[in-house]
């Protein structure tokens, strides 16, 4: 199995400044036949669902903000949020989506200081 | 739009069993692979469970192989999670999501699943 470690556990960024979340798997997720990186983002607010952020490591999905940027390839990801927002207040979690098991990082808590 | 709606949590003991169930509406369901992912209280995600448009083809993590079982109806625009053989392990909020490229593109609410004596 892929695994996906994320780091920080958590982080506290001040109103307008940049939060920056790192995305580690085990294994390469280039996936060749499309030349894409299958790393791919959620948002999850409190008692809420995960709502899709970003696929492909940084195709960003219609209506989320631009100043959520997600960047990376092989195995190493980023996902950095400027300008922080205070509904930007959640908790991130990056899967691969390359292969079976699909897999999750462990989550990034961001919260508003 | 798309909406996913999950029935069927709620409370079972150690060694039972339970089936929830999904509603699909907003898109063509049959066009479309689906997953279960669950969240155990104030954990991460998992991915449960996949299952092809037609239904004849089902993955499992495999702390699940053998007790659950993926299914749809897509005349009902339906999918279901045959859960056996529950553990406290398995206590969770469980999801039904629509699968993209094995990219979890939309999400219902969620039903809770709490295995406990």
């Amino acid at each position: 199995d892929i695994v996906m470690t994320q780091s920080p556990d958590s982080l506290a960024v001040s109103l307008g400044e940049r939060a920056t979340i790192n995305c580690k798997s085990s294994q390469n997720v280039f996936r060749g036949s499309n030349n894409k990186n299958s790393l791919t983002w959620y948002q999850q607010k409190p008692g809420q669902p995960p709502k899709l952020l970003i696929s492909w490591a940084s195709a960003r999905e219609s209506g989320v903000p631009e100043r959520f940027t997600g960047s990376g390839s092989g195995t190493d990801f980023t996902l950095t949020i400027s300008n922080l927002q205070a509904e930007d207040a959640a908790i991130y979690y990056c899967q691969q989506s390359y292969t079976l098991p699909l897999t999750f990082g462990g989550g990034t808590k961001v919260e508003i200081k | 739009e798309v909406h996913l709606v999950e029935s069927g949590g709620g409370l079972v003991q150690p060694g039972g069993s339970l089936r929830l169930s999904c509603a699909a509406s907003g898109f063509t369901f049959n066009n479309f692979y689906m997953s279960w992912v669950r969240q155990a209280p104030g954990r991460g995600l998992e991915w449960v469970a996949n299952i092809n448009q037609d239904g004849h083809a089902e993955y499992y993590v495999d702390s699940v192989k053998g007790r659950f079982t993926i299914s749809r109806d897509n005349a009902h625009n339906s999918l279901y999670l045959q859960m056996s053989s529950l553990t406290v392990e398995d206590t969770a909020v469980y999801y039904c999501v629509t699968n993209e490229w094995e990219i979890l593109t939309a999400w219902g609410q969620g039903t809770l699943v709490t295995v406990s004596s």
